[in-house]
């Protein structure tokens, strides 16, 4: 398969807590996108990188949560001391420059 | 924040019938792309349209992306049961962005067989 992947596919912990997002765009994109997605919404843009290079971040990418992508393949996203409010979808996406983003399956996260 | 229209927000339909969605901005973007999700998975790419007034098919799809470049639809002929799910619209380039996509609210598509 080599569509986008993203691990985990679901994540259940307690609030408070580290979680750490990994995904896996697909291999030649040199672009790769965060969104956030809450029930019955669209997808939010959180952030993106341009190889490794992080070249916008949304407001809503708060000061608990950073992302990497260190060798401009694979990117990581963390959320620190999780909140409830954190609960969603988390989707990765990539695409080669502006063209059309391919989105990965997602990480819902639960906080309790 | 800048939002998309989307409408309309639901549509129950028989199968074998066209549908049609539509979406509207108050600001002008550069690309305008349309999604399928499923329950549980990410959004599907489903058209890109790069220019203003391009019409674009895919199968049964069809899609347009608007003359005043703030609005776009989307066709789809002969409905299947397969064609159940949430679609949207997304908007590419509001306020010199190359990455941020903005999505619409979606619109769910039932088909009855």
């Amino acid at each position: 398969d080599t569509g986008v992947s993203q691990n985990p596919r679901h994540k259940i912990t307690k609030r408070g807590q580290n979680v750490t997002f990994r995904c896996d765009p697909i291999s030649e994109h040199n672009r790769l996108y965060w969104y956030r997605q809450t029930l019955g919404q669209g997808p939010e843009f959180l952030t993106y990188f341009q190889n490794e290079a992080q070249l916008e971040k949304s407001r809503l990418l708060s000061d608990r949560f950073s992302a990497e992508r260190p060798k401009g393949s694979f990117s990581t996203l963390e959320i620190q001391r999780t909140e409830q409010g954190d609960s969603a979808m988390y989707l990765c996406a990539s695409s080669l420059l502006s063209v059309g983003q391919f989105f990965g399956p997602g990480t819902r996260l639960t906080v309790l | 924040g800048q939002q998309l229209n989307q409408s309309p927000q639901s549509m129950f339909i028989q199968e074998g019938e066209d549908v049609s969605m539509n979406c509207t901005s108050s600001s002008i973007f550069n690309t305008w792309l349309w999604y399928k999700q499923e329950p549980g998975e990410g959004p599907v790419l489903l058209i890109a349209l790069y220019k203003a007034g391009e019409l674009t098919s895919n199968g049964r799809l069809t899609a347009q992306f608007g003359i005043t470049r703030k609005d776009s639809f989307l066709n789809i002929s002969a409905s299947i049961p397969s064609d159940v799910g949430i679609y949207f619209c997304a908007g590419q380039g509001y306020g010199g962005s190359q990455g941020n996509l903005i999505f619409g609210k979606g619109t769910k598509l039932s088909v009855k067989p």
